[in-house]
């Protein structure tokens, strides 16, 4: 089973409309859980941070539920800005120790915001 | 702010020689360094973890004889892809964290390697 596993995607909406990402992952020892957004040939840039009580960003919702180690994204009102791909990302600490973190990243599912 | 740059952003190479990518922080000290790997519609794969001043700890799979990653100094490491093969041609990321911070990592713009 993959660490970290989401919607395979794409989704293709209209403008305006509300989109839901769901992504689980299976090492309970993972601490904080994240968001990001990548473009076509870019970087992963940090979209939200995930908390278990909920939290919200504008358009953006995001939510954890550790006991069914599960997190979803949910986006509102779509613009076209937001075409991308969006990926869950979970941080452990590193098997090897020293005090590192390590980020293991979903597929990724990405999103096309149709005018 | 917390930058962080690759460079190149792109080569293209011939198979059989090595290219080098260097990450560096630019306005913080990096007490680590990831390197990651990410082909076409996959999830960035972690290759290595770098700490200044050590060698670094190769994700299971990875060659180190093949992927040299050196970490000189704490704004600087660099991999080197030696002996480069088609089946590299990939979008190589780098990331930093800082020191009182370890678990918020800040990307570099990625490197994008094609080996014809």
């Amino acid at each position: 089973r993959k660490e970290v596993e989401q919607d395979p995607g794409p989704f293709n909406v209209p403008e305006g409309a509300t989109v839901a990402f769901n992504c689980t992952y299976s090492n309970s020892a993972s601490q904080s859980f994240f968001w990001y957004r990548q473009d076509c040939r870019k970087e992963p840039k940090l979209l939200m941070s995930v908390y278990s009580s909920g939290n919200e960003d504008g358009r953006f919702t995001a939510q954890l539920n550790r006991a069914s180690q599960y997190i979803s994204l949910l986006i509102r009102d779509s613009k076209l800005s937001d075409s991308a791909t969006y990926l869950c990302v979970v941080n452990r600490l590193a098997y090897s120790g020293a005090g590192s973190y390590q980020l293991t990243f979903g597929k990724g599912t990405k999103l096309s915001v149709i005018p | 702010g917390a930058v962080v740059s690759q460079h190149p952003s792109w080569v293209i190479c011939k198979s059989g020689t090595s290219v080098k990518i260097e990450c560096r922080s630019l306005d913080f000290q990096a007490t680590t360094m990831f390197w990651y790997r990410q082909f076409p519609k996959q999830s960035l794969m972690l290759m290595a973890t770098s700490n200044e001043g050590s060698k670094a700890t190769y994700e299971q799979g990875v060659e180190k004889d093949k992927f040299l990653i050196n970490h000189a100094s704490l704004t600087l490491s660099t991999l080197t892809v030696t002996s480069a093969h088609p089946e590299d041609s990939s979008f190589y990321i780098c990331s930093a964290t800082k020191p009182l911070a370890p678990s918020e990592q800040y990307f570099g713009p990625g490197t994008r390697l094609t080996v014809t």
